[in-house]
C-alpha cells in the first residue's frame, strides 16, 4: 500500500509563474489536508478537502492560492503569480476518516524555490 | 483557538542518556495531543497520541509521552536516546470543538551525539 505521494518533489519557478502541487493520498482515505513549512517555522494548516469539497481553508491567503480534490486524480495546491515569500516546504497529509483521534500520514512533501 | 507550544528550538544529549522533549498545550476542552517526527526530506511520521485514558502513553521506536492536565504538558520521553533518534520532532493538538484542524508547535530539533 503506498504512502502519501507527492509530486514534484522539487519545483523551482520565478517570481510571477504559476506553481503547481500534486498529492495523492493513501488508498481508501478520502480526506486531504495541506500544510506549509516555513524555514525555521513549524507546519501550518492552509487547507482540509474531501472528494470534491473544500471543507476548511481557513489557513490558506485569499489570493493566489487555492485547491482542489477532484472525484478522480489528485489534489492539487496552486498558487499563482509566486512570490519569494512562497518558498517553503509544501506538505500534503491524508486521513481515512475524520475524528478527533485520527492520525494523519504524510507525503515526503514539495519544496518550492521561488527565484 | 487551541496552540501548542515547544520551548525548546534544540535538545542536546549524548547516547544512552535519557531525553525529554517538551510541549505545552492550550486548548477549549479535553486536548487530542500527538507527537510526530520528521527525518531529513522527509514528511512526518506519526510517533504517538493521547486520547483519553493512561496519563503515560506509549508509542513507536521505545519513545513514550507523559499528560501531564494541571501542568498542560505532554513531553516526549525516551530512556536511552540512539543516535539514529536525531531529528525534527513535533508535538500537535486537536482541539475537540474543531476537530479538522490538526495544529502543529514550531518543532525541537533533538540531537543525540555518540
Amino acid at each position: 500500500n503506498a504512502g502519501v505521494m507527492q509530486n514534484p518533489r522539487h519545483l523551482v519557478r520565478r517570481r510571477g509563474q504559476e506553481a503547481r502541487l500534486r498529492c495523492s493520498p493513501m488508498k481508501g482515505h478520502s480526506h486531504v489536508y495541506w500544510y506549509r513549512q516555513l524555514p525555521e517555522e513549524g507546519l501550518k494548516f492552509m487547507v482540509y478537502l474531501q472528494k470534491e469539497n473544500i471543507i476548511d481553508e481557513s489557513g490558506m491567503p485569499k489570493e493566489r492560492f487555492s485547491a482542489e480534490f477532484p472525484k478522480e486524480g489528485p489534489s492539487i495546491l496552486r498558487i499563482q503569480q509566486v512570490v519569494r515569500g512562497d518558498s517553503a516546504a509544501y506538505f500534503c497529509a491524508s486521513s481515512p476518516s475524520t475524528g478527533n483521534n485520527e492520525k494523519l500520514f504524510f507525503g515526503s512533501g514539495t519544496q518550492l524555490s521561488v527565484l | 483557538a487551541q496552540s501548542v507550544a515547544q520551548p525548546e528550538d534544540q535538545v542536546n544529549v549524548a547516547e544512552g542518556n535519557p531525553l525529554t522533549v517538551k510541549c505545552t498545550y492550550s486548548v477549549s476542552g479535553n486536548p487530542y495531543l500527538f507527537w510526530y517526527v520528521q527525518y531529513p526530506n522527509r514528511g512526518l511520521q506519526f510517533l504517538l497520541k493521547y486520547i483519553t485514558g493512561d496519563n503515560l502513553v506509549k508509542g513507536s521506536y521505545g519513545f513514550e509521552a507523559e499528560f501531564n492536565k494541571s501542568q498542560t504538558s505532554f513531553h516526549l520521553k525516551k530512556p536511552s536516546a540512539l543516535v539514529s533518534d536525531s531529528a525534527l520532532y513535533f508535538c500537535a493538538v486537536r482541539d475537540p470543538g474543531d476537530f479538522q484542524k490538526l495544529v502543529f508547535g514550531t518543532g525541537t530539533r533533538l540531537l543525540v551525539s555518540p
